[in-house]
């Protein structure tokens, strides 16, 4: 069936740098997700993503960071500069319509160090 | 805000027994939100079992059941004879009508053979 890849699986980076982490959603998706998981604790939602511009945005989605989809390539999650406290999963998912149950992949781990 | 309670972390139980893994909600958002139950297998991403988006309706996937009560604004999910497959993360989660997902917790299943 359909998938959401994510690229890569894990990323260490040190505290400071810019990462960008990708995602390859549904091809025929229209709402792009994205949400983190630090070890031990709640998945949360960080920001959802339509036509091009951000649809709703949680307190966790701080300033360092930015989405975007250019051209209907991989949607990306860039956070600029890290902290320590990024560190976590974070997962990217996709859906045709709004209240559909997005599919998700499988993660990319972030290690800031 | 929203919010998605499972209030067990870990469950154990003997292949062949019966299950229930509790969740309660609550949607401050909208009145009757989509209610899902998302299962992660060891090694693999988070993949949707079962969705029920009207209150009163049972939703039903690969032997389990989950049956929206608005009353009691639960979504527990059930089966009736587990399988040493059935070893995995199960998250109880509440869209809203803007597309994010609100999930609990998590709670590990663990079938004894």
């Amino acid at each position: 069936g359909p998938k959401v890849l994510q690229i890569p699986s894990h990323q260490i980076i040190d505290m400071g740098q810019m990462v960008t982490l990708n995602c390859d959603p549904v091809s025929n998706h229209l709402y792009f997700y994205w949400y983190k998981q630090i070890l031990g604790q709640q998945m949360e939602f960080l920001v959802n993503f339509y036509n091009g511009k951000v649809m709703e945005k949680s307190k966790l989605f701080k300033d360092q960071f930015s989405v975007e989809r250019p051209d209907g390539s991989y949607f990306t999650l860039k956070i600029q500069p890290t902290a320590l406290e990024d560190s976590a999963v974070y997962f990217c998912a996709s859906s045709f319509l709004l209240n559909q149950a997005p599919l998700f992949g499988e993660g990319t781990r972030l290690s800031v160090l | 805000g929203d919010s998605v309670t499972q209030t067990e972390g870990q469950v154990t139980v003997s292949e062949s027994k019966s299950l229930i893994i509790n969740c309660t909600y609550s949607a401050t958002s909208i009145g009757y939100p989509n209610l899902f139950w998302y299962v992660r297998y060891p090694g693999e991403g988070l993949q949707l079992l079962l969705k029920v988006i009207t209150a009163g309706q049972k939703g039903s996937s690969r032997g389990f059941e989950a049956t929206y009560n608005k009353e009691a604004t639960s979504f527990h999910l059930q089966k009736a004879s587990v399988q040493e497959s059935d070893s995995a993360v199960y998250y109880c989660a509440l869209n809203t009508n803007t597309g994010k997902l609100t999930f609990g917790d998590g709670t590990v299943l663990t079938v004894k053979p």
